[in-house]
């Protein structure tokens, strides 16, 4: 079938540590975005990609890192300098083009990141 | 910048209609879609907007007005499982691609 799959659904982790969030998609879409959410907040994008190899910041990036070496993959880094990475981590993916429904996004179900 | 504003939360009876408002201000206007956020888990998409008026789809239907920045989902029919959270979110189109705006979502509870 195919889908948008993060691993692992939860994730625990000490301060200080850095930590990668994984994000596959095997429905052949090029752009592939990262949000975080926090208790009783909407989405807030994190990195965003249109096409391999090109990414851009989001609303809050900073303390995160990315790559888009292979179109199905996109790899979340939380690092130390996230001051408050523990949220839940969502991934989505589009299917080329600019406008229109089929431009719509869908989600992966995410990883609960708490930092101890 | 964006801005989009939806009531924090709403209750309605199973069996009434609910509608579910979201304003928003932004350049680059692409798009707007709501989405359905049931608890610790990922957004299911809804609905889709880019013209004036009304959308229909089964129970759900989206209404959009662009030059009012406005745009409401209707629910029909409320049943026990459409308590979730619903995401109004509009896209728009910058330099580096389409990007979407999440408000902060309407955490809808329905009673008996």
């Amino acid at each position: 079938d195919g889908g948008i799959t993060q691993s692992p659904k939860y994730l625990f982790r000490k301060e200080g540590q850095n930590v990668t969030l994984s994000c596959e998609q095997n429905l052949n879409h090029d752009a592939m975005y990262w949000y975080r959410q926090d208790p009783g907040q909407g989405l807030r994008l994190i990195y965003y990609s249109q096409i391999v190899n090109d990414f851009q910041k989001g609303d809050i990036a900073e303390g995160y890192s990315v790559s888009r070496e292979k179109k199905e993959s996109f790899p979340l880094t939380v690092t130390s300098a996230q001051k408050n990475p523990t949220a839940f981590y969502l991934c989505a993916s589009s299917p080329p083009g600019l406008a229109g429904i089929r431009h719509t996004q869908y989600f992966g179900p995410g990883t609960r990141l708490t930092v101890l | 910048g964006q801005n989009i504003d939806q009531p924090t939360e709403m209750t309605a009876t199973e069996g009434a209609i609910v509608q579910i408002n979201c304003t928003y201000q932004t350049s680059g206007f692409n798009g707007l879609f709501w989405y359905q956020q049931h608890a610790g888990e990922a957004p299911t998409f809804l609905s889709y907007n880019v013209l004036d008026g009304l959308e229909e789809k089964g129970r759900f239907s989206s209404f959009l007005s662009r030059s009012k920045g406005y745009s409401y989902l209707l629910l029909k029919e409320l049943q026990m499982k459409d308590s979730a959270s619903y995401l109004c979110a509009v896209r728009v189109f910058t330099g580096g691609g389409n990007k979407l705006t999440f408000g902060t979502g309407t955490q809808l509870k329905v009673e008996l």
